[in-house]
């Protein structure tokens, strides 16, 4: 079991660019969550996906953020014209999503981005 | 909205010591409660987890009891040791099916000194 996967493990992004971030669930697991990670803020919920469908987007900006799951294998989380508040590290989880008994959140290593 | 506080951002300890981090919360709905510890440079991993009142719950020495009452899951052991050095963050959870999103606290640093 490789765990969950996220590539890259760092990127660099000069302000006003793209930024896209992949994860890789853990085979199996029907729930992928994305978080992101600072100083300041901690550790704040963004988005999640069950069976690749949006349940809640609720932190997500509303400007800028999307993030899609085209497959059960993948998803992403794309940020348009980054700026220098969005650096910080961006985690992805995924859990089972079905069964009686409450399916744990394994967190990947993350993806470090800094906007210069 | 749902919010979690974690009051100690740096807790410095002499190995061997008993450590309490504080955790409490806010929430309209049951509340599920979890611990997760993140080493450096590593991804939070799951160190306890509760939704029954007033049961303490265990896990690689430390140990939490969720209290409805005063809306608190206190992380504790009685011992520390060099390698609990690492970030703690308090989180809650409302459970949909089986699963749900995590709101976190700011989390606690332990270091744990010789």
């Amino acid at each position: 079991n490789a765990g969950v996967i996220q590539t890259p493990r760092h990127k660099v992004t000069g302000k006003g660019q793209e930024a896209t971030l992949w994860c890789e669930p853990i085979s199996g697991h029907s729930a992928v969550f994305w978080y992101r990670q600072t100083i300041v803020q901690g550790l704040e919920f963004l988005t999640y996906f069950r069976n690749q469908a949006p349940i809640d987007d609720s932190g997500m900006p509303k400007e800028r953020f999307s993030a899609q799951m085209p497959n059960q294998s993948h998803s992403t989380l794309k940020i348009q014209s980054t700026q220098p508040q969005d650096s910080a590290v961006y985690l992805c989880a995924s859990s089972l999503a079905s069964g009686g008994n409450y399916a744990e959140q394994f967190f990947g290593p993350g993806t470090r981005l800094t906007v210069l | 909205g749902d919010s979690v506080t974690q009051t100690e951002g740096l807790v410095t300890l002499t190995k061997g010591l008993p450590v309490m981090l504080n955790c409490t919360y806010q929430t309209t709905y049951s509340p599920f409660l979890f611990w997760y510890v993140q080493h450096l440079n590593e991804a939070p991993k799951l160190l306890l987890k509760s939704s029954t009142d007033n049961k303490r719950t265990e896990h690689q020495g430390f140990y939490a009891t969720l209290h409805k009452s005063s809306s608190s899951f206190h992380l504790q052991k009685s011992s520390v040791q060099l390698s609990d050095s690492a970030l703690y963050f308090c989180a809650l959870s409302e459970i949909t099916g089986n699963t749900g999103k995590l709101i976190f606290g700011l989390g606690t640093t332990l270091q744990v000194q010789p």
